[in-house]
């Protein structure tokens, strides 16, 4: 009974390279979110997907930040050409299609560093 | 725009106390609010949450508050435990159910 997975836990990335971070939610689940925590700061929301769709994202910056969930497979969270600015906690969480009273579930996150 | 505010970033209780933590809110469209729980290196997890439509909502020793005319949300732990060293997020959302806005977190410590 897997929770929502998150991979990799950690990502070393140097400046201008691309960060690509996985999320698999919980059986059942087919609504994902992208949250991310800077340094001593609370969850900022970034991206609401359902399968194939975006829902909302208006937390996500303009340029170089993407999101998808397929058909098939995890909710990619993509990053181009990062900067060290983009450093965070990104946490996923997945949600039943019925709203309940336990919100989400959040995956442990990713921790990204750029270099 | 912070929309949820959480004014004390760090509590320090006794163990066996009460612990108190404090959230105001601005967007009077909300009407569901959540408490999480965070340990180091690992995801939130879900404490307890109310519904707009009551003011009180009890779980073991964790008692969420919800005073709608002032916008303030609070979450009683009695007894205080070591393992309720965490940071606490209060979490807020309208009736669309899709993004949470967060507050920045109070860090528990529970004391000997």
């Amino acid at each position: 009974n897997a929770g929502v997975m998150q991979n990799p836990r950690h990502l070393v990335r140097r400046r201008g390279q691309e960060a690509r971070l996985r999320c698999s939610p919980m059986k059942g689940h087919s609504h994902v979110y992208w949250y991310r925590q800077l340094p001593e700061e609370g969850l900022k929301f970034m991206v609401y997907l359902q399968k194939e769709n975006i829902i909302d994202e208006s937390g996500m910056p303009k340029e170089r930040f993407s999101a998808e969930f397929p058909k098939e497979g995890p909710s990619i969270l993509r990053i181009q050409q990062v900067v060290r600015g983009d450093s965070a906690a990104y946490f996923c969480a997945s949600s039943p299609p019925t709203r309940q009273g336990n919100g989400y579930t959040f995956g442990s996150g990713t921790r990204l560093t750029v270099v | 725009d912070q929309q949820v505010k959480q004014n004390s970033p760090s509590l320090s209780v006794q163990e066996g106390r009460i612990s108190i933590l404090n959230c105001d809110y601005t967007n009077s469209m909300f009407d569901y609010f959540l408490w999480y729980k965070k340990y180091p290196a690992e995801g939130p997890t879900f404490l307890i949450s109310i519904s707009s439509i009551k003011d009180k909502n009890e779980d073991g020793r964790f008692t969420v508050f919800l005073n709608k005319s002032a916008k303030h949300l609070s979450l009683h732990i009695v007894p205080s435990q070591p393992g309720d060293s965490a940071v606490y997020f209060c979490a807020a959302t309208t009736d669309s159910w899709g993004k949470f806005q967060f507050g920045a977190g109070t860090q528990v410590v529970v004391t000997p």
